[in-house]
């Protein structure tokens, strides 16, 4: 089982339309979670954190943690056409010397 | 204006030559990482450090060497021992105290590839 789980995708959605991204981590002691984003050759940006059970909002972005489901994930209100990137899910865990474990990233179309 | 750089952006490597990756932030970081990222995956660690004289291996070490002598410099090699080292290679840095959320702010990248 990999560490971070994400749906490769592509995940294709409307312009205007919500995205909805999901993320899934194995260890249970992990205290940390991240939502970056990454266009085509660029490097990723950070979107999003978030450490506590619940939504936690930032303009059109909420990001959404259940540690008991050991579940995180990213809500894209009002996509729009430069919402179009991959979406790398990261946890700092327990593990490994409280390390930041990346997913393989979920790629988003917002179509126009 | 602050930030982290890296150098070159594009490097392109015979078979058996070692090449150096340049990563320079002025954020006064204290933490610095290098990963690797190839195509449909996520980044792994190659190599990170916490303070200056001092990192350790991470997940993917192996063909590869890094220094810290210099809170701002983190440079990576990668050595002949690195049998695929086609890649894009990201720096990182994140503060000492970033009220535990370790958030991992990225340099532009320099994207490796064997001739």
């Amino acid at each position: 089982q990999k560490e971070v789980e994400q749906n490769s995708g592509p995940l294709s959605v409307p312009e205007g339309a919500i995205a909805s991204l999901n993320c899934t981590y194995s260890d249970r002691g992990s205290q940390s979670f991240f939502w970056y984003r990454q266009y085509s050759g660029k490097s990723p940006e950070l979107i999003m954190f978030i450490y506590s059970n619940g939504d936690k909002e930032d303009g059109r972005f909420t990001a959404q943690l259940n540690k008991a489901s050991q579940y995180v994930s990213l809500l894209i209100r009002d996509s729009q056409p430069s919402d179009s990137a991959t979406y790398l899910c990261a946890v700092k865990g327990r593990t490994g010397g409280f390390k930041t474990i990346f997913g393989a990233g979920t790629r988003l179309f917002v179509k126009a | 204006d602050g930030g982290i750089t890296q150098s070159p952006k594009y490097l392109f490597r015979k078979e058996g030559q070692n090449v150096t990756l340049s990563c320079e932030q002025n954020l006064n970081h204290d933490a610095m990482y290098w990963y690797r990222q190839d195509p449909g995956q996520g980044l792994r660690l190659i190599y990170y450090s916490q303070i200056v004289n001092d990192f350790q291996k991470g997940d993917i070490a192996e063909g590869y060497s890094v220094s810290r002598e210099k809170k701002e410099s983190f440079p990576l090699t990668v050595t002949s021992a690195q049998k695929n080292p086609t890649a894009f290679y990201l720096c990182a840095s994140t503060p000492a105290d970033s009220g535990g959320t370790d958030t991992q702010y990225f340099g532009p990248g320099t994207r490796l590839t064997v001739l």
